[in-house]
């Protein structure tokens, strides 16, 4: 079945350390998005991408890093630079962001620090 | 910048009608969405509307855009306890990289 997979569902991280979050499409898909979502916030742009090799910063990529190597792959680095990470992250894919096509979502990792 | 506003909840009775409420700023916005996130999980697409329409009718579903105001509704008839979940509205803008604005999303409970 084609869809988009994150992992994990639950994270868990020490304060000062580093961690990744998977976001893995088998939707053939070109562009790629991570959100972070706050209770009463709706969904904020972390950062996007088009195109394998290549992406752009969202609303609030500060403390967030991203790569882009596999057209199927588009893993997000929460930083310690980010100074509140706790939140419910979510992964999305749509076929291109240039024409009206719908995003597909992930389950979503929920991030928090201990 | 580009900003979606919803109510943040709604409660309705099972078998009533819901209607949810969306405003936008963004006059060159081209498609409007309701997603629907249930409890822990991702958002699904529920329906979209381009911008040089007025109404989309889906099964229960109504969407009514008014432009002039740039007013987006969602009208889910005979309302369920399986309707039950945060509702999302989304704008499109017109732009090079056309960007999706998400609302703060709108909880709704229904009642049995």
């Amino acid at each position: 079945d084609g869809g988009i997979t994150q992992s994990p569902k639950y994270l868990f991280r020490k304060e000062g350390q580093n961690v990744t979050l998977s976001c893995e499409q088998n939707l053939n898909h070109d562009a790629m998005y991570w959100y972070r979502q706050d209770p009463g916030q709706g969904l904020r742009l972390i950062y996007y991408s088009q195109i394998v090799n290549d992406f752009q910063k969202g609303d609030i990529a500060e403390g967030y890093s991203v790569s882009r190597e596999k057209k199927e792959s588009f893993p997000l680095t929460v930083t310690s630079a980010q100074k509140n990470p706790t939140a419910f992250y979510l992964c999305a894919s749509s076929m291109s962001t240039g024409r009206d096509t719908e995003a597909f979502f992930g389950q979503g990792t929920r991030l928090t620090v201990v | 910048g580009e900003d979606v506003e919803q109510s943040l909840f709604l409660s309705v009775r099972e078998g009533d009608s819901s209607v949810i409420n969306c405003t936008y700023t963004d006059s060159s916005s081209t498609y409007l969405y309701w997603y629907k996130q249930e409890p822990g999980a991702g958002l699904q697409l529920l329906t979209y509307i381009f911008s040089n329409m007025d109404m989309k009718q889906d099964q229960r579903l109504t969407v009514l855009l008014n432009k002039k105001d740039k007013h987006l509704s969602l009208r889910i008839a005979d309302t369920q306890t399986g309707d039950s979940a945060i509702y999302f509205c989304a704008e499109k803008n017109s732009g090079g990289y056309q960007k999706v604005t998400f609302g703060t999303g709108t909880k709704l409970q229904v009642i049995p």
